[in-house]
């Protein structure tokens, strides 16, 4: 069974640099089929999809976020990692990690838990 | 970018209620539309992909419909397992990704 599993600090200063690894099991990170990626949501709002990423390395970014985030992949450990620079407190949210479907409808069929990231000082 | 509006943003309802929730697109996306079921401090569960196929393991109450422009999702008899928020997601504009602004359901 496929498990992505969301790490890194919880706690994120105003104007400093989010990072986030999404570690995958129970499958390779390496498929051609499938694109990773990464959503948020804000505490008590929806759903926004901030990039995806697929093994080879190409990227995808949201534009309204696209000049403030990286994604990268690293297939040796099978994780993917998100960079978010220059944060305010409207970044504060939960934030997923997802395989999306790559071959058909490119939906998102397996998630994260989910890790919240508080911006404050 | 292609806008994806919910409708109602919030319903009551009683076990056993049939329950429909609708989604529009701000341009034609051919059926590639998406539901998600949400419950509190959880992640987000794929429900429902391109319109009206269901994953293995979701119940047949639930059901989709629509293409172009405008989409349901119908819950035939709720169950009190089904309370819990609703994401519609466009993936047309692959892979620019849009949503819903969520669909919550709540107990009458």
């Amino acid at each position: 069974q496929l498990q992505l599993q969301e790490s890194g600090p919880g706690l994120v200063k105003p104007s400093e640099t989010l990072s986030l690894t999404c570690t995958v099991s129970g499958g390779s990170i390496s498929s051609t089929n499938y694109y990773w990626g990464w959503i948020r949501q804000p505490p008590g709002k929806g759903l926004e999809w901030i990039g995806s990423i697929y093994y080879s390395g190409s990227t995808y970014y949201n534009a309204s976020l696209k000049s403030r985030v990286t994604i990268s992949v690293d297939t040796s450990k099978n994780q993917f990692s998100l960079k978010m620079t220059s944060v305010t407190a409207a970044d504060t949210a939960v934030y997923y990690c997802a395989r999306r479907e790559r071959t058909s409808w490119y939906y998102f069929d397996y998630w994260g838990q989910g890790t919240l990231v508080t911006v404050s000082s | 970018d292609i806008q994806m509006t919910q409708s109602p943003s919030s319903l009551s309802a009683s076990v056993g209620d049939r329950v429909t929730i609708t989604c529009r697109a701000s341009q034609s996306i051919s059926s590639y539309l998406h539901w998600y079921q949400q419950k509190p401090g959880k992640a987000p569960k794929l429900l429902i992909y391109a319109a009206s196929t269901l994953p293995s393991g979701v119940p047949s109450r639930f059901s989709g419909s629509g293409s172009g422009t405008d989409f349901t999702l119908t819950i035939s008899s709720l169950q009190p397992e089904d309370f819990a928020t609703y994401y519609c997601q466009q993936t047309y504009s692959d892979p620019q990704d849009t949503f819903g602004g969520g669909t919550k359901v709540e107990i009458k």
